[in-house]
């Protein structure tokens, strides 16, 4: 099992520009979501989806799109990217009644 | 809303033990977890406790849980140079798709 996978693993936008972070895993989990990780405030939720076809909005949704037409894929979209979004993405799943959640190694973002 | 907090920064010789502690203040946590970053890498689940227990031991780990002061510690018996990481605190209400993390603690050993 390669577990969760996340491409690219860096990235470099300008403002305004639009992206698709990339997250699959293949342990046939039901549940994935998506963090950023900012220096001293830990890791916060984005986006998240408890299986195929169902998604709803984290602690910091705005400027994000995700959508989940596959149990494996689970892709997070910029619309149209700003500064603030500099962070590393690390997109995460679990299995019900399983609490731990396995992560990808992360997308480090900067936007100029 | 939730809220979980924890000191940013350990220092600690190798062969010490190291106590990292928490503090939350949903008093409807149901499950407490610590998750280990190494650099470069995601997080990986080191151990949870559920809020009905007030220590758990795994090997060199030990979590204890003081549930009436909302306070969680991880104690790492002789801290060794490869657990130098970032140690996240984390709790959830049982929906666990809705865990919040506190911000890190980066663990330095000193050889």
């Amino acid at each position: 099992n390669a577990g969760v996978t996340q491409t690219p693993k860096f990235q470099v936008l300008k403002t305004g520009q639009s992206m698709t972070l990339q997250c699959a895993q293949d342990m046939n989990h039901e549940y994935m979501s998506w963090y950023r990780q900012d220096p001293g405030m830990g890791l916060r939720l984005i986006h998240y989806s408890v299986g195929a076809g169902i998604t709803d909005q984290g602690e910091v949704p705005n400027g994000y799109n995700v959508s989940r037409s596959t149990t494996e894929d689970f892709p997070l979209r910029l619309l149209s990217a700003a500064p603030s979004q500099t962070s590393v993405y690390f997109c995460a799943s679990s299995s019900q009644g399983v609490h731990e959640q396995f992560f990808g190694p992360g997308t480090r973002l900067t936007v100029l | 809303g939730e809220d979980v907090e924890q000191s940013l920064f350990l220092s600690v010789r190798e062969g010490d033990s190291s106590v990292i502690n928490c503090t939350y203040t949903d008093s409807s946590s149901t499950y407490l977890y610590w998750y280990k970053q190494e650099p470069g890498a995601g997080l990986q689940l080191l151990t949870y406790i559920f809020s009905n227990m007030d220590m758990k031991q795994d090997q060199r780990l030990t979590v204890l849980l003081n549930k009436k002061d909302k306070h969680l510690s991880l104690r790492i018996a002789d801290t060794q140079t490869g657990d130098s990481a970032i140690y996240f605190c984390a709790e959830s209400s049982g929906g666990y798709q809705k865990v919040t993390f506190g911000t890190g603690t980066k663990l330095q050993v000193i050889p």
